[in-house]
């Protein structure tokens, strides 16, 4: 069975500095992977998802993650954050034959002036 | 409305009451999915309907019953809970046949508390 880990439960960034969370995965086959965030009082927002191909994947509001195989890690990084990047993220990874994400716990994000 | 809603958005019931959460999705969506969020835990798949034909039914007690009665409605009825059912419940939906690779749209959620 898949699995996701996340292990910072807690980042906090200053404005303008770059970023980069981490999430490593255990899965047997390739992994489907994908990076949510979820706002205060929303619901989950997809940034980008990875199926195969180039391992360094563009994402909505500037966000990019890097597929490492080697590593089982698929971590996401922004170059700048903004003040608006405060939220939860969640990393998860499926199967190709299955209907189920499997999230991880979240990393909450703290963006200070 | 767009999107996913759901309603009500916090709901607060004693263990003995019967209550429904309820889902739209407006994006002509086939596929839709109940999700429990619970504190400090990872989000948990608890059913999925694709073409209103439930296709997943993670291990989910019984006090949770799931209805799709059409590809754009989904609820879910809630009778005699426990304390540590209270969660926020998410929504999603999907294009396709509710494979992974389809893109979930998620709602905003419902936040339950089981008194």
């Amino acid at each position: 069975a898949q699995s996701v880990t996340q292990p910072d439960i807690h980042i906090t960034v200053s404005e303008g500095a770059s970023l980069e969370l981490r999430c490593n995965y255990s899965y047997g086959a390739t992994p489907y992977l994908f990076w949510y965030v979820q706002s205060p009082g929303q619901g989950l927002q997809l940034l980008l998802k990875y199926f195969s191909g180039d391992t360094l994947v563009q994402g909505i509001k500037g966000f990019e993650a890097e597929f490492k195989r080697s590593q089982s890690s698929f971590n996401l990084r922004k170059p700048s954050v903004h003040w608006s990047d405060a939220a939860e993220y969640f990393c998860a990874v499926g199967a190709e034959s299955g209907y189920a994400l499997n999230f991880g716990k979240g990393t909450s994000l703290l963006v200070t002036p | 409305e767009t999107g996913v809603t759901q309603t009500p958005r916090h709901l607060v019931m004693g263990m003995t009451n019967k209550k429904s959460l309820k889902c739209e999705q407006h994006l002509g969506h086939n596929a839709m999915y109940w999700y429990k969020q619970s504190a400090k835990k990872p989000l948990e798949l608890m059913f999925v309907y694709n073409f209103k034909e439930q296709t997943e039914n993670n291990s989910v007690p019984s006090r949770f019953s799931p209805e799709c009665p059409n590809s754009s409605h989904l609820f879910l009825h809630l009778h005699t809970l426990q304390p540590e059912d209270s969660a926020l419940y998410l929504c999603a939906s999907s294009q396709k046949g509710g494979k992974v690779t389809d893109t979930q749209y998620f709602g905003p959620g419902t936040r339950l508390t089981v008194l």
